[in-house]
């Protein structure tokens, strides 16, 4: 089983829509949690930490459900700059290790 | 907020060449730096962790030999892809973090295409 297991895509959605990305992950020992966002042949840029309580920041809202080992994105309200690919990251011993990303694609 | 600054943004060599990536922390000391490599449509590959002053730790199946890392002061950092081939040609990022600091500041990544 991979460490991390991401839905590559794409999710082709239209403007305004809500859009829910999963990511599950192997090892229970994992740490740390984090949603990075990556444009097209850029680096990937930290989008937010993901917390047991769960944790909004503006249209996104992230969860992390220990028990099932997986955490979520929720993004409300999408705009067309969103379209990027979201990468779910999780840290063990300080290493990031990352999964493959899901290809959001938000149409006018 | 931090910045990482690689370089360069991208090469093309012949195979069979050596090519040096920095990479550089511009405005905090990075005790710990990582290397990562990124095929298409694939996800970040962590090659290594690199700590000031010390030797660099390699992950499973990485050539240490092939992928030299030096990480010789607390702002710099740098992989050398000894004897490229075409195969080696990738994206490859490097991040750093600050002593005491959670949050890991990327570089805007090294694209590599060896011919």
């Amino acid at each position: 089983r991979k460490e991390v297991e991401q839905d590559p895509g794409p999710f082709n959605v239209p403007e305004g829509a809500t859009v829910a990305f999963n990511c599950t992950y192997s090892n229970s020992a994992s740490q740390s949690f984090f949603w990075y966002r990556q444009d097209c042949r850029k680096e990937p840029k930290l989008l937010m930490s993901v917390y047991s309580s769960g944790n909004e920041d503006g249209r996104f809202t992230a969860q992390l459900n220990r028990a099932s080992q997986y955490i979520s994105l929720l993004i409300r309200d999408s705009k067309l700059s969103d379209s990027a690919t979201y990468l779910c990251v999780f840290s063990n011993t300080g290493k990031l290790i990352f999964g493959q990303g899901t290809t959001l694609q938000v149409k006018p | 907020g931090a910045v990482v600054s690689q370089h360069p943004s991208w090469v093309i060599c012949k195979s069979g060449t050596s090519v040096k990536i920095e990479c550089r922390s511009l405005d905090f000391q990075a005790t710990t730096m990582f290397w990562y490599r990124q095929f298409p449509k694939q996800s970040l590959m962590l090659m290594a962790t690199s700590n000031e002053g010390s030797k660099a730790t390699y992950e499973q199946g990485v050539e240490k030999d092939k992928f030299l890392i030096n990480h010789a002061s607390l702002t710099l950092s740098t992989l050398t892809v000894t004897s490229a081939h075409p195969e080696d040609s990738s994206f490859y990022i490097c991040s750093a973090r600050e002593a005491g600091v959670g949050e890991l500041f990327f570089g805007e990544g090294s694209r590599l295409t060896v011919l």
